[in-house]
């Protein structure tokens, strides 16, 4: 089974700052990706990022970058440069990359930014 | 714009009346599913077809059923709403489950009201 933890309830960050949101995950599998989804109060989520087990680099995606730290099982997002409409609900997730499988996700941190 | 489209944005129904929600997708995607989002809560898978394999989760309410009838439609029906199913309805979908860096795509949500 998979588990992702996001210890991070809540964030505030100023406008043009860079913010960091935390994601730990727990799998036995070694072959894996991971997600970054940015949910706004409309409702739609919305796919900013991804990151394979076995990816060498990390991941950059514009201003969304992934900080993958395999050893320690975390996939951190960094947002660069915050703007207002990035203030959002952040969900971390990851699926096996085994025959058939589906995501788990996190929890979720809410970002605020602030003008 | 290949996407993926819920309908209603918003339903409102009885305690106890069924309701159907339904999802389309032009991605010609081969999986679909259906997540129940509860405020401030993580996305709840309830089932997903595979073309037309059901897929059902094993903590999903009988109540929850689904319908494919192609592969571009896909419908969620609450055969007698209790007040607990108030909730985000979320359709996603992806080309093939458990593979690589395809990212599930979601819709906008149907936000599910009960009186």
């Amino acid at each position: 089974a998979q588990k992702i933890t996001q210890t991070q309830p809540g964030m505030f960050v100023q406008e043009k700052e860079a913010v960091t949101l935390d994601c730990t995950y727990d799998t036995s599998d070694q072959s894996y990706g991971l997600f970054w989804y940015k949910q706004p109060s409309s409702g739609e989520m919305i796919f900013l990022i991804y990151q394979g087990s076995y990816d060498e680099q990390n991941a950059t995606e514009g201003r969304y970058s992934l900080n993958f730290q395999k050893a320690r099982k975390s996939a951190n997002l960094v947002i660069s440069a915050s703007q207002l409409g990035d203030s959002a609900m952040y969900f971390c997730a990851m699926r096996p990359n085994s025959g058939y499988s589906t995501l788990t996700f996190g929890k979720g941190t809410m970002l605020l930014v602030s003008p | 714009d290949a996407m993926v489209i819920q309908n209603p944005r918003y339903q409102v129904t009885q305690f106890g009346k069924p309701v159907t929600l339904s999802c389309s997708q032009t991605l010609n995607h081969n999986v679909m599913y259906w997540y129940q989002q509860k405020s401030s809560q993580a996305p709840k898978l309830l089932f997903h077809y595979y073309d037309k394999d059901f897929n059902n989760e094993a903590d999903t309410p009988d109540n929850f059923q689904s319908r494919r009838p192609n592969t571009s439609f896909c419908f969620l029906d609450i055969r007698s709403p209790g007040l607990g199913d108030a909730a985000m309805y979320l359709c996603a979908t992806s080309r093939d489950p458990g593979q690589g860096r395809q990212p599930q795509h979601f819709g906008d949500g149907t936000r599910l009201s009960i009186l």
